[in-house]
């Protein structure tokens, strides 16, 4: 099984470009969320979903869409990069939410 | 907002030594989950314990929970090199959404 799989690895992008992580999972986990991760901040929830066609927003969700029209993919899109959003981003999933969750590798992004 | 608080920062032991890190948090938990960061990686889930539980074991891991306290502590025991790792604790908010906290750099030195 690939379990969560993210691309790109890295990318780099200009102010006011926007662009789309991606995120799919093999598992048929209901739950998925998007995590970034900054030094010194820890993780930080930006949107999750809970099943197909359901998702909510996290800690820190401006900037950012989601959408989830299928089980297996998460999809996160940044509407206008600013440099504020650069920063590693993880994708998890989880079967129900009560169990722990599996990690993507991350998408180390850099907006210039 | 982030609810764990991981303590301390930073810890740096000997290899066989025993390594304890320490998390609080602010509100009701359901769970709280303890994940491995090794430089540049995703995170692992290591355990998973629920607020009904007061300690769980896995392998080197032992993990307590104290919820008058609101805090858990991860003893790892007989450290070893491949342990060096950012630690992280989790817990849910509001619909089994996970919180992490700023997490706890470990150094083991061989």
């Amino acid at each position: 099984n690939a379990g969560v799989t993210q691309t790109p690895k890295f990318q780099v992008l200009k102010t006011g470009q926007s662009m789309t992580l991606q995120c799919a999972q093999d598992m048929n986990h209901e739950y998925m969320s998007w995590y970034r991760q900054d030094p010194g901040m820890g993780l930080r929830l930006i949107h999750y979903s809970v099943g197909a066609g359901i998702t909510d927003q996290g800690e820190v969700p401006n900037g950012y869409n989601v959408s989830r029209s299928t089980t297996e993919d998460f999809p996160l899109r940044l509407l206008s990069a600013a440099p504020s959003q650069t920063s590693v981003y993880f994708c998890a999933s989880s079967p129900d939410g009560t169990v722990g969750y599996t990690f993507g590798s991350g998408t180390r992004l850099t907006v210039v | 907002s982030q609810q764990g608080e991981e303590d301390p920062q930073a810890l740096s032991i000997q290899e066989g030594e025993n390594a304890t890190m320490n998390c609080s948090y602010k509100t009701s938990i359901n769970n709280l989950q303890w994940y491995r960061q090794n430089s540049g990686r995703g995170l692992v889930h290591l355990i998973l314990i629920r607020s009904n539980e007061r300690e769980k074991h896995s392998g080197r891991l032992r993990v307590t929970l104290d919820t008058s306290k609101k805090s858990s502590s991860l003893l790892i025991t007989a450290s070893r090199a491949a342990d060096t790792a950012s630690y992280f604790c989790a817990t849910d908010e509001s619909g089994n959404q996970f919180y992490f906290g700023t997490g706890t750099s470990l150094t083991v030195i061989p």
